[in-house]
């Protein structure tokens, strides 16, 4: 068990609907990452979040929306779904400080219908 | 922009022996990190072993160790004596030292799918 935890761990959703994503990341963990991966697209980083303030962009569409809040879970929202947004989304938490390791959830399956 | 690549898709392992798998990365960076991750049927990720592109020493952890070779951009991960839990998704991937700890997202190949023979 990495600490963080993911919610829900499976969706099934209809395209055009729009889905909120839960993380809350490890104890004391500061940095909240973003993971989409899909078969063809492998693992793409989505966003950062440090302390509640937006960090780093990746391949993040403007579909996708995320935020930290005060007790430092995260939450990623996807709107107008797609067929192809189809695919699991994992959060990764890291320490405050300096630190190499990033510690990851255990996903959530999107299925778009 | 760093990439990082792993030429097999697959591969596949007699339980008990050993096996290599490669990964080349390309950045124009001089300090960095990089990892092989894992991950089983379960889809959690696990980290297996790091890197610090600043030491010369090839990282170990048990049966796992590592040949970095930062000149070639080279970073193959191996597995000794291989067991029937080693049978999964592996991930070569880069993490930027330059912004320090509070930023810094991981870059990761394709994977490999690793399978163990009994």
């Amino acid at each position: 068990d990495s600490g963080v935890t993911q919610t829900p761990k499976h969706l099934i959703t209809a395209t055009g609907q729009r889905v909120t994503l839960r993380c809350s990341p490890r104890s004391g963990d500061l940095s909240v990452y973003w993971y989409q991966q899909s078969l063809d697209q492998g693992l793409q980083f989505l966003i950062q979040y440090y302390n509640g303030e937006e960090r780093a962009k990746g391949n993040i569409l403007e579909r996708f929306s995320a935020q930290q809040f005060p007790d430092l879970h995260s939450e990623l929202n996807l709107s107008s779904l797609e067929l192809g947004d189809s695919a699991l989304y994992f959060c990764a938490s890291s320490p405050r400080g300096f630190t190499t390791e990033a510690f990851f959830g255990q996903g959530t399956r999107l299925t778009v219908v | 922009a760093q990439t990082v690549t792993q030429s097999q898709p697959e591969m596949s392992v007699q339980e008990a022996e050993t096996v290599t798998l490669s990964c080349t990365y390309d950045t124009s960076e001089s300090d960095y990190y990089l990892f092989w991750y894992k991950q089983p049927p379960s889809r959690q990720m696990i980290l297996v072993i790091r890197q610090e592109a600043y030491k010369q020493q090839n990282a170990t952890e048990n049966r796992f160790s590592v040949n970095f070779q930062k000149a070639a951009k080279s970073f193959s991960l191996k597995i000794s004596d291989s067991q029937l839990g080693d049978a999964a998704m592996y991930f070569c991937a880069y993490r930027s030292a330059l912004y320090g700890g509070s930023q810094g997202n991981l870059i990761f190949g394709k994977g490999t799918k690793l399978s163990v023979k009994p």
